[in-house]
């Protein structure tokens, strides 16, 4: 089946300790991105990555980084979470060629930083 | 940069029809997708616009103008699971090899019996 899977759904932490959420895809996709959604915010993009080894900054990239060392994976990194990146955040990943481009999200991560 | 402007909630009838404007306003444009959201749960692909016109997929349709700036989406004989959230999304042009994605806020809809 094809997805996008991320772990773990839910998370609650302490400031200033490090965590990473896991994004993983079996589709063979180029493209994948990371987004935070808070209420009223909608939906905001923190990096995304093209290809293997090739990342960039979205909207909101300040607190996180990213890696992308093979096509399937890309983990977000929090080196040191603080209380305002709570928030529920979503991993996408979409073919480079396609009619649409359309991105599959992952199940989502529910983030809470005490 | 890009502004994304669509309406926070709206309520319809069961069996109704329901359109959700969505305007924009953006240094590059290269398509607008709609997605649907379930509370807690991750966006669907419902549609994809690029060029101006209406694209019909079952009880759903998406109409773009690109002068105006404009979109919308329209959900025919609606059901109560059409009850969620409807997110407007703005591909940018200049990043487009990333397909850099802005969201709007999102419409909740909310299909009463």
């Amino acid at each position: 089946e094809a997805q996008v899977t991320q772990n773990p759904r839910y998370l609650i932490t302490v400031t200033g300790k490090k965590l990473t959420v896991t994004c993983s895809q079996n589709m063979n996709h180029e493209y994948m991105s990371w987004y935070r959604q808070d209420p009223g915010l909608g939906l905001r993009q923190i990096y995304y990555s093209m290809n293997v080894e090739v990342t960039d900054k979205g909207d909101v990239p300040e607190g996180y980084k990213v890696s992308r060392k093979e096509k399937r994976n890309f983990p977000l990194i929090l080196e040191s979470p603080s209380p305002n990146q709570t928030s529920l955040y979503f991993c996408a990943s979409f073919p480079r060629q396609g009619l649409t481009y359309e991105q599959y999200f992952g199940p989502g991560t529910r983030l809470t930083v005490t | 940069g890009q502004n994304i402007d669509q309406p926070t909630e709206m309520t319809a009838t069961e069996g109704a029809i329901v359109q959700i404007n969505c305007t924009y306003q953006t240094s590059g444009f290269n398509g607008l997708f709609w997605y649907q959201q379930h509370a807690g749960e991750a966006p669907t692909f419902l549609s994809y616009n690029v060029l101006d016109g209406l694209e019909e997929k079952g009880r759903f349709s998406s109409f773009l103008s690109r002068s105006k700036g404009y979109s919308y989406l329209l959900l025919k004989e609606l059901q109560m699971k059409d009850s969620a959230s409807y997110l407007c999304a703005v591909r940018d042009l200049i990043k487009a090899a990333g397909n850099k994605l802005t969201f709007g806020g999102g419409t909740r809809v909310l299909v009463k019996p």
